[in-house]
């Protein structure tokens, strides 16, 4: 099946720093690729949709400024949570859709554990 | 989205089989039926999804309700490893592609 990889898995890093996570459809081309966000004992919460080539579409109450999300290719997305603050540790997922078919169906990746001290 | 209803949790004995069920009285005509599973600190993962015929794969089965206001997810013999958080979401392939999580039925397996 197809797979999505993100890296890093977990990361650590001090109060205002940026942290960058990668997301990589490895053996499909994915134009729209989804992030999330999950807190501790939560449901994942959709963060953006990042679309290939054009501006991703963030939802209602989530800081485009804060998190930058760039689809530069058909295979890779990035966030980048800027100027980290220990409320915006969490469990940040990534996922995309194998357009090939019309199935539907999304492939998460690993997800990334931020620790903003 | 149309809204989906799952319990919190449910138990099951290893080797027995599971019916994991999913209520969507809302659903509309162009809704497919998804469940992604969620293993403790990974990303989700795809399980089944289907339309209005019951769906088998070699993870699980799909049991669709005639009227299709709600589903259950069926897995035959459970074991350990199937210890999660199930997820029943409505999604529209005609439109909508992103994917809304509810709370979801966090599954406990008994050695």
């Amino acid at each position: 099946g197809a797979v999505v990889s993100q890296h890093p898995s977990w990361v650590i890093c001090k109060s205002g720093t940026s942290v960058k996570i990668e997301c990589r459809s490895l053996d499909f081309q994915a134009t729209t690729m989804f992030w999330y966000r999950q807190f501790p004992k939560q449901s994942l919460m959709l963060m953006a949709t990042s679309n290939e080539g054009s501006k991703a579409t963030y939802e209602q109450g989530v800081e485009k400024d804060k998190f930058l999300i760039n689809h530069a290719s058909l295979t890779l997305s990035t966030l980048t949570v800027t100027s980290a603050h220990p409320e915006d540790s969490s469990f940040y997922i990534c996922s995309a859709r194998d357009g090939r078919g019309l199935s539907g169906k999304l492939f998460f990746g690993s997800g990334t554990q931020l620790s903003v001290l | 989205d149309a809204k989906t209803t799952q319990p919190n949790s449910m138990e099951s004995n290893e080797e027995e089989p599971v019916h994991l069920p999913c209520n969507h009285s809302t659903i509309s005509g162009t809704d497919y039926i998804h469940w992604y599973r969620q293993l403790p600190s990974q990303g989700p993962e795809y399980v089944i999804h289907g339309l209005t015929s019951n769906v088998n794969n070699r993870m699980a089965s799909l049991a669709i309700a005639e009227d299709r206001k709600s589903s259950t997810l069926i897995l035959h013999r459970a074991t350990l490893r199937d210890a999660a958080v199930y997820y029943c979401i409505l999604r529209d392939n005609f439109g909508n592609e992103k994917l809304t999580f509810g709370t979801g039925t966090r599954l406990t397996i008994i050695p």
